[in-house]
């Protein structure tokens, strides 16, 4: 079946370490997305990727990282620079960039101890 | 920049009635509009896509609506039922920007 696979779905980290989420898609869409989603607030956009070996900065990029070296997959590494990384992680992807359709994944949920 | 908000935050309604969510938006000039359905601790499940050009959209008990000038959408839910119970997101795709903007969400209860 087509669709956006994240993992891992719970992950824990310790404080001062680099954890990198994994996002993949099989929908052949050029478009992805990563969103942050905190208790009672809207997803804030993270970064996006319109097409491969290219991806912006969103609202909240400082201490997150991204690459798109396939088209299939947009994987996000949370630095230790980011100051509060507990938080629900959302990966998207659309086949057009303006007027596509927006799937999301099931979400990684990340707890630093 | 655009601005998307949804009002009210949580609604509660018996089983079997209609209702509707609002969604509304400040600037007009957008691609479409996308509602989505979310369960707790779950990604966002796509319901109905309306682009610009639509003035509404069904899928079986959901029916959306758009009005671009006004900068509102609804999203009418027909016989709901206690499965319907979640989170429902509107977002909307702006001309001249490369994402989407999210209202935060009106959490539906409906009661058995």
């Amino acid at each position: 079946d087509g669709g956006i696979t994240q993992s891992p779905k719970y992950l824990f980290r310790k404080e001062g370490q680099n954890v990198t989420l994994s996002c993949e898609q099989n929908l052949n869409h050029d478009a992805m997305y990563w969103y942050r989603q905190d208790p009672g607030q809207g997803l804030r956009l993270i970064y996006y990727s319109q097409i491969v070996n290219d991806f912006q900065k969103g609202d909240i990029a400082e201490g997150y990282s991204v690459s798109r070296e396939k088209k299939e997959s947009f994987p996000l590494t949370v630095t230790s620079a980011q100051k509060n990384p507990t938080a629900f992680y959302l990966c998207a992807s659309r086949y057009d960039k303006n007027t596509g359709e927006l799937f999301f994944g099931e979400g990684s949920r990340l707890t630093v101890l | 920049k655009q601005e998307v908000t949804q009002i009210p935050a949580a609604l509660s309604v018996p089983e079997g009635e209609n209702l509707v969510l609002n969604c509304s938006f400040t600037d007009s000039a957008i691609y479409n509009l996308q509602w989505f359905r979310q369960d707790p601790g779950k990604g966002l499940t796509s319901l109905l896509l309306i682009q610009s050009s639509q003035r509404e959209q069904t899928s079986g008990r959901l029916n959306a609506s758009l009005d671009k000038s006004s900068g509102r959408s609804t999203l009418y839910i027909a016989a709901s039922q206690p499965g319907d119970s979640a989170t429902y997101l509107c977002a909307v795709t702006s001309t001249g920007a490369n994402n989407l903007f999210f209202g935060t969400g009106t959490r539906l209860t409906v009661i058995p």
